[in-house]
Formats: C-alpha cells, sequence, structure tokens
C-alpha cells in the first residue's frame, strides 16, 4: 500500500538538477512532499491536489498526474541545504486523512 | 510555534515488556498518526487517529496498540515488546493538509 519512490537514492554536485518520482498503486486524492535531515523531524515541502497541478517552492517544483497516479519532485540548481531524505506521503480519497508515506529517497548535494 | 512533544528522545526495553510512548500536540489537530522509520522501508503508518477515541489501522499495526483519551495525546503501546519492534518512532498532528511530526523516539528492545 505504500507508495514507491524512485530512485532509491541520488547524489548530486551543487547546481545539478534532480527528479524524484512517486507513484502509487491506488487512486490518489493528494499528494504531499516532506524533506528529512539527518537527526530531524521531517519538514512538510508542499502539498498537491486531484487537478494535476504544478506547485512551485523557491528552485522545488513538483506535479501530480492523478491518472497515472503518480508525482514529481524537481530540484533545480541543488544546493548543499537540499540533501536529505524526502518523502511523498499520500491520501487515497477525500473523506480520509489518513496520510500514507512512501519508501523514501536520499539526497545528497556535494560542493 | 506549532509543537508535538514525544515524551523520550531514546527508550531501551526488555523483551516482553510493555512499553508506552506518548505524543501530545498543542495544535487542537483532530488527526494524529504514529508511524516508524526503518532505514530502506521509509515512514511506515502503525495507527492513525481522526478524533478522540476512534482510530483506524495504519499498514503494520500488528504487536501494537493505540489510545486517544484526549484530543491532545495519543499513545502508542506496544503490548510486549519484541527485538523487531526497535525502530526509530515518529508522531504527527494535522489538520488535513501540513502534518507535523514530534522529534522522534529511538526505541531499543533487548
Amino acid at each position: 500500500q505504500q507508495p514507491v519512490q524512485s530512485p532509491q537514492a541520488v547524489i548530486l554536485r551543487e547546481g545539478e538538477d534532480a527528479v524524484i518520482n512517486c507513484s502509487s498503486s491506488k487512486a490518489l486524492y493528494s499528494v504531499h512532499w516532506y524533506r528529512q535531515k539527518h537527526g530531524e523531524a521531517p519538514v512538510f515541502l508542499m502539498i498537491l491536489l486531484k487537478g494535476g497541478e504544478q506547485k512551485g517552492h523557491d528552485k522545488i517544483s513538483a506535479s501530480f498526474n492523478e491518472k497515472k497516479q503518480q508525482s514529481s519532485l524537481y530540484l533545480t540548481a541543488s544546493q548543499l541545504s537540499y540533501s536529505g531524505t524526502y518523502f511523498c506521503g499520500t491520501k487515497n480519497g477525500g473523506a480520509t486523512n489518513k496520510l500514507i508515506f512512501g519508501t523514501g529517497t536520499l539526497l545528497a548535494v556535494q560542493p | 510555534d506549532v509543537k508535538v512533544t514525544q515524551s523520550s528522545r531514546y527508550l531501551v526495553k526488555r523483551t516482553g515488556e510493555k512499553v508506552f510512548l506518548e505524543c501530545v500536540q498543542d495544535m487542537d489537530h483532530e488527526n494524529m498518526f504514529w508511524y516508524r522509520q526503518d532505514p530502506g522501508l521509509g515512514l511506515r503508518l502503525i495507527y492513525f487517529s481522526y478524533d478522540v477515541k476512534m482510530k483506524e489501522k495504519g499498514d503494520i499495526p500488528e504487536g501494537y496498540s493505540v489510545s486517544r483519551e484526549k484530543k491532545e495525546r495519543f499513545s502508542l503501546i506496544l503490548e510486549s515488546a519484541s527485538t523487531n519492534q526497535t525502530s526509530m518512532y515518529l508522531c504527527a498532528s494535522s489538520l488535513g493538509q501540513e502534518a507535523f511530526f514530534g522529534q522522534g523516539t529511538r526505541l531499543t528492545v533487548v
């Protein structure tokens, strides 16, 4: 039932771009993206609702394709501060607030 | 500032003990969650509560129970701790969109 994320890990140099994918076997109502730095709690980045919208957050943006039950997180011109583990969370219906997270993607940005 | 507080950062318990993990939020959120985090497995939902005394099983509820007697407090109970329950446990709360996490409890069962 957990959404599947890919890749599992990615190493970048500062300034490079990355894409993290999140795929669910169930119909999605919303997709939530979080980042967790080492030793810290996960922190909310953005939410995407049914409707295929794309959202932006500085140089981090995301898209949501509800037909394919997929979301992608785009990190542009990565900075050292982007390092961490990224999780997508999904809700499968409008009536429930049950939030299921994916397997995580470890992103390491090197100087 | 929003706050989700877990009672312990580190806990060591013996096999067979009954273990209580406490979580308190100060935001009047209806929804509270317990997750466990293990390397390579991401955040797995154990239990979810959407109101006082209301709960729903997550993906891995076996060996756990929960209690929500007051809106601000959500407790995770390990009825008889086992070594395979050694993990990082994270509590979260939300109104419906952004979820706020506690700092986590690293539980070791020996």
